[in-house]
């Protein structure tokens, strides 16, 4: 697609509910991070794919998080026994090339209620 | 200490004024420096990328010291659709992952 697409908008949970996010990144490609924003704070890192490769996870905050990207292209966060802590919008960014830094677009995000 | 830090504002100002902001990151590592720009509700869009040599892109200009690890964005003649949320951003060139600022909000009135 053009862009990065990231479903659902919006998602409500109860509190210890299981979510799973889903991030479509460009097609081709190559690089696939996943965010989380707090209100009133930056993106914090969680996890980062190369193709399918899971290079880097030292940002997910617990062993609730799990993100997979098994065909190198579509990604999905899971988070289990969901927590209010863990309220907050979930980014997504794809980038064709490893590291350059002004290529990388970011989808709208899912915003996640735990209630 | 987060390692790129912001004065998070908000910053309210009157339509054409200048406003700056700064960023402090703590990684002497980082490699490339970047604004990006968060509208409410909406996901972080690059505004510029930050050069040592100092750089300007219509009325937005961005500099970087590396010495002080020191990053600046200046807004001059500023508009009522500047009013949004900028991010500092460094990249960590081990796999390329963009740290973020806080973010500074500006709020440009009539």
């Amino acid at each position: 697609g053009a862009g990065v697409s990231q479903s659902p908008r919006y998602k409500v949970a109860k509190r210890g509910q299981d979510v799973a996010l889903r991030c479509d990144p460009i097609s081709g490609h190559v690089s696939l991070f996943w965010y989380q924003q707090a209100l009133g704070q930056g993106p914090e890192f969680l996890t980062y794919f190369q193709n399918e490769a899971q290079l880097d996870k030292s940002g997910l905050p617990s062993d609730r998080f799990f993100a997979e990207r098994p065909e190198g292209s579509v990604s999905t966060l899971k988070i289990q026994r969901t927590q209010q802590e863990d309220s907050a919008v979930y980014l997504c960014a794809s980038s064709l090339v490893p590291g350059q830094g002004d290529g990388y677009t970011f989808g709208s995000g899912t915003r996640l209620t735990v209630v | 200490r987060k390692e790129v830090e912001q004065d998070p504002g908000p910053f309210n100002v009157p339509e054409g004024a200048t406003v700056a902001f700064n960023c402090t990151y703590s990684n002497s590592a980082s490699q490339s420096f970047f604004w990006y720009r968060q509208d409410c509700r909406k996901e972080p869009k690059l505004l510029m990328s930050v050069y040592s040599s100092g750089n300007e892109d219509g009325r937005f200009t961005a500099q970087l010291n590396r010495a002080s690890q020191y990053i600046s964005l200046l807004i001059r003649d500023s508009k009522l659709s500047d009013s949004a949320t900028y991010l500092c951003v460094v990249l960590r060139n081990q796999g390329g992952k963009l740290i973020f600022g806080q973010g500074t909000e500006l709020s440009v009135k009539p």
